[in-house]
């Protein structure tokens, strides 16, 4: 069964920082695109960044490009978000999801809350 | 860039059929076959119906199904039932190797 389980959401002040963990288990996890996309409370979803299987290709939303970082670990099954300087505007539950760069993902995480406020 | 554009609600009886539209530019939805489909219930993560345009995940319901004319895709459901009743969202990628949603479609079944 695939799995996909989001950790290291939590307070931080504006202009903060926060790193994202993304556990994932029950498929080959080298051989597939991952994906992060938001959704800040009663909105819609937002695409975030994704990164290649081999983790050698990386792209970003223009709204966070320069601030975050995806970054994957496939020895250990693990995707992260390294978000730096951090908007009260990007409060949002933040989910990994599984698929590929061109936005087919065909598994989600639960999600990880990020509430920014000082 | 901005959102595509879908309406922000839609609503049907049971039985019947709904189409939901999401409009773009010829950088993202009319210039690529990658548009997605997702249903997101309440309090839920979002779930991929349609891929690619009009490909169906293994287990959805083929009461499901996408099209796209130009800039626009459509996603269908017909035979409404009441676990319908879900925002959609519709995605596309971009030239700008990024990717876009839609601002989201509450469906109501009446």
């Amino acid at each position: 069964e695939v799995q996909l389980v989001e950790s290291g959401g939590g307070l931080v002040q504006p202009g903060g920082s926060l790193r994202l963990s993304c556990a994932a288990s029950g498929f080959t996890f080298s051989s597939y695109a991952l994906s992060w996309v938001r959704q800040a409370p009663g909105k819609g979803l937002e695409w975030v960044s994704a990164i290649s299987s081999s983790g050698f290709s990386t792209y970003y939303a223009d709204s966070v490009k320069g601030r975050f970082t995806i970054s994957r670990d496939n020895p250990k099954n693990t995707l992260y978000l390294q978000m730096n300087s951090l908007r009260v505007e990007e409060t949002a539950l933040y989910y990994c999801a599984k698929g590929r760069v061109t936005g087919e993902w065909d598994y989600w995480g639960q999600g990880t809350l990020v509430t920014v406020s000082s | 860039q901005s959102a595509l554009t879908q309406p922000a609600s839609v609503s049907g009886s049971p039985g019947q059929s709904i189409t939901i539209s999401c409009t773009g530019t010829s950088s993202d939805v009319g210039g690529y076959n990658y548009v997605s489909w997702y249903q997101q219930h309440p309090g839920k993560a979002p779930k991929l119906m349609i891929f690619e345009v009009s490909n169906r995940p293994s287990g959805v319901s083929n009461r499901f199904s996408g099209s796209k004319s130009g800039n626009t895709a459509s996603l269908t459901i017909s035979g409404l039932q009441a676990e319908d009743e879900a925002d959609y969202y519709c995605s596309s990628y971009t030239t700008s190797y990024t990717v876009l949603f839609g601002g989201g479609t509450k469906l109501t079944v009446l």
